[in-house]
């Protein structure tokens, strides 16, 4: 069983759709980041929180520590917003260690 | 202000052949780690490095090695290529935590496509 589980592997929208992926982790964390990855390749930080919540534009990120769950939320979805989501979490006294990364979930916003 | 740069963005090499793929970190960042991805994976830790030492290392063999370059800059170099090895490698900087005094995000770059045949 991995670390960091996400669900959907997948998942088809219809663009103005609000979304919501989920991540569920199984091990200590310092903070917990949402990143984004286009067909490219190349990795945006999208957030990283270890408590509570965050938001930016239209996505927003919450966390539960005890529960150890936190969804990813887009409001009023997007074609551009098609990528793959990742979560990773950095295990706790890092401060800098490397990430533990989910499998990802792949959205497509269809206009 | 530049990010995360890696080179070169494609590869392609055949079993047995030895590669160096190279990174440099986001201007002001120290700390360098690098990432594999296989298609339709996460990414999975390979090692990092900070003040020109290997610091943590995942669980990868020692056909991957690497080096950090007093300007921070880095390379990877993956020995007796394997088929397996076919990925995406991710470089990724950051701040340390003795400079930042707290956990820092990590910057990526676009990635080297490295297909062995």
């Amino acid at each position: 069983k991995n670390e960091v589980e996400q669900s959907p592997q997948n998942l088809t929208a219809q663009e103005g759709e609000f979304i919501t992926i989920n991540c569920s982790y199984s091990v200590g964390i310092s903070a917990l980041h949402w990143l984004q990855q286009h067909p490219g390749g190349g990795i945006v930080s999208l957030f990283m929180l270890s408590s509570g919540k965050k938001k930016h534009g239209r996505l927003i990120a919450t966390i539960n520590i005890q529960e150890k769950h936190s969804s990813l939320h887009i409001t009023a979805s997007h074609p551009r917003d098609s990528a793959v989501y990742i979560c990773a979490v950095s295990p706790p006294n890092s401060g800098n260690t490397p990430l533990v990364f989910g499998k990802g979930t792949r959205l497509s916003v269809i206009a | 202000d530049a990010g995360v740069t890696q080179s070169p963005t494609h590869l392609i090499k055949t079993r047995g052949q030895q590669v160096t793929l190279r990174c440099s970190p986001k201007s002001g960042h120290d700390t360098v780690s690098w990432y594999q991805q296989a298609l339709g994976q996460g990414p999975q830790f390979i090692f990092q490095y900070y003040e020109e030492e290997e610091r943590q290392r995942g669980n990868f063999p020692d056909r991957f090695s690497g080096h950090q370059f007093p300007n921070y800059s880095s390379e990877l170099n993956v020995n007796a290529l394997l088929l397996g090895d076919s990925a995406l490698y991710l470089c990724a900087s950051s701040l340390s935590e003795v400079k930042a005094y707290s956990n820092q995000p990590q910057h990526f770059g676009d990635g080297t496509r490295l297909s062995i045949l």
